[in-house]
């Protein structure tokens, strides 16, 4: 199993529509939790670190749920801009490293 | 602040050729660096972790005298793809982290170099 696990996709989403993604993390320890954007060909960007009271940053929503080990990002009145693909990110045990999912491919269509 | 830069930003070598490839914190001291891999439609793979002056670690099943690693100074990484082989064609992406700056969770990361070897 994966430590970390999203839906590839592509979600192909009409532009302003709300689109939600889902990521399952294995380690029960792992105490930081991640949105990352990567657009084509380019370094991946942070969108959000994911609290476990959940947060808010505009369109973007995100929430963590301990219990089943799983995150969630939603996307509100998407943009055609926001095409791209989302990534996962937990960090492993006690340590700064990070795993990655293997992303979530989103395009917004006009 | 907290700008990352990698170079070469691509680059094509000739099979069994070494190319190196640096990572840079341009302003600010980075307390780890990170070395990762992606292939194409794949996630980030950390391939290891770096702290100045010291060896880095290795993630399983990343040949460590294949991908040499030298972190020479608080703002300077390399990582040298030794003798490349077709299958050493990827995206590497560096990062850094800065305690300074943010916790060790948040990662700096640079542009990333895509290295295809013919």
């Amino acid at each position: 199993r994966k430590e970390v696990e999203q839906d590839p996709g592509p979600f192909n989403v009409p532009e302003g529509a709300t689109v939600a993604f889902n990521c399952t993390y294995s380690n029960s320890a792992s105490q930081s939790f991640f949105w990352y954007r990567q657009d084509c060909r380019k370094e991946p960007k942070l969108l959000m670190s994911v609290y476990s009271s959940g947060n808010e940053d505009g369109r973007f929503t995100a929430q963590l749920n301990r219990a089943s080990q799983y995150i969630s990002l939603l996307i509100r009145d998407s943009k055609l801009s926001d095409s791209a693909t989302y990534l996962c990110v937990v960090n492993r045990d006690s340590n700064y490293q990070l795993i990655w999912g293997a992303g979530t491919k989103l395009i917004i269509k006009p | 602040g907290a700008v990352v830069s990698q170079h070469p930003s691509w680059v094509i070598c000739k099979s069994g050729t070494s190319v190196k490839i640096e990572c840079r914190s341009l302003d600010f001291q980075a307390t780890t660096m990170f070395w990762y891999r992606q292939f194409p439609k794949q996630s980030l793979m950390l391939m290891a972790t770096s702290n100045e002056g010291s060896k880095a670690t290795y993630e399983q099943g990343v040949e460590k005298d294949k991908f040499l690693i030298n972190h020479a100074s608080l703002t300077l990484s390399t990582l040298t793809v030794t003798s490349a082989h077709p299958e050493d064609s990827s995206f590497y992406i560096c990062s850094a982290t800065s305690f300074v700056l943010a916790s060790g969770d948040t990662q700096y990361f640079g542009p990333g170099t895509r290295l295809t070897v013919l």
